[in-house]
């Protein structure tokens, strides 16, 4: 099992600025969301991707993007950055979405700050 | 109002107290996570239920699926314990979790 990896750990980007945030899925697992987790908050849902295929959307704005590679690993894409998107991005896989409860690896997130 | 709620917010217990924590939520779920994140901003899965009890050293987790009401308790706790405890649930077909804002635990000597 070599569990979820994310880079960087930590960024700092200038407002309008574009970012790119990388994830290895866990061995095994074909699916990826991606989280946003402000600060005090409970994280929020931003995407999934299954199978190369984005697999449902939280209420996030379309500069936020995504692409799941044949490796399953993922990239986040965040253009023209604003304040408010400074926030912990983490990032869980899974096995195949929709076949029932099954369990979650979460890596130890990508702290962005926009400044 | 949220759609996972958990109490307390915060809380803080002498090394050896009965811990609990509840979460409730408002909507049908498949499965009901309770997670565990340290101050690294990582997270670890602690358990995941459907129905019933579930017991890992000592941590035990319950749900009531009727009430929509889950428990997390920790038995003798001990300083490394402390962290934010989040729960979070499996809704329809899709993956998504849903997240509760997690309740903050500090265990002092």
């Amino acid at each position: 099992e070599t569990g979820v990896t994310q880079s960087p750990t930590h960024l700092i980007k200038t407002r309008g600025q574009q970012v790119t945030l990388r994830c290895s899925s866990q061995s095994g697992h074909n699916t990826v969301s991606w989280y946003q987790q402000a600060l005090g908050q409970g994280p929020q849902f931003i995407f999934q991707y299954y199978r190369e295929e984005e697999n449902g959307r939280g209420n996030f704005p379309p500069r936020f993007s995504g692409l799941q590679f044949p490796n399953y690993s993922s990239e986040l894409n965040v253009n023209a950055l604003e304040l408010d998107d400074s926030a912990l991005y983490l990032c869980a896989s899974s096995t195949e979405p929709g076949q029932g409860s099954y369990g979650y690896t979460f890596g130890s997130g990508t702290r962005l700050t926009v400044v | 109002k949220n759609e996972v709620e958990q109490s307390p917010q915060n809380l803080t217990a002498q090394e050896g107290e009965f811990i609990t924590i509840n979460c409730s939520y408002s909507v049908g779920i498949s499965a009901l996570h309770w997670l565990q994140q340290h101050p690294g901003g990582g997270i670890v899965s602690l358990f995941m239920l459907s129905s019933g009890k579930k017991k890992h050293g000592r941590l035990i987790a319950t749900i009531n699926i009727q009430e929509k009401h889950s428990s997390l308790h920790i038995t003798a706790s001990h300083p490394r314990d402390s962290a934010v405890y989040i729960c979070a649930v499996k809704t329809g077909t899709a993956s998504k979790l849903t997240f509760g804002t997690g309740t903050r635990l500090q265990v002092t000597l």
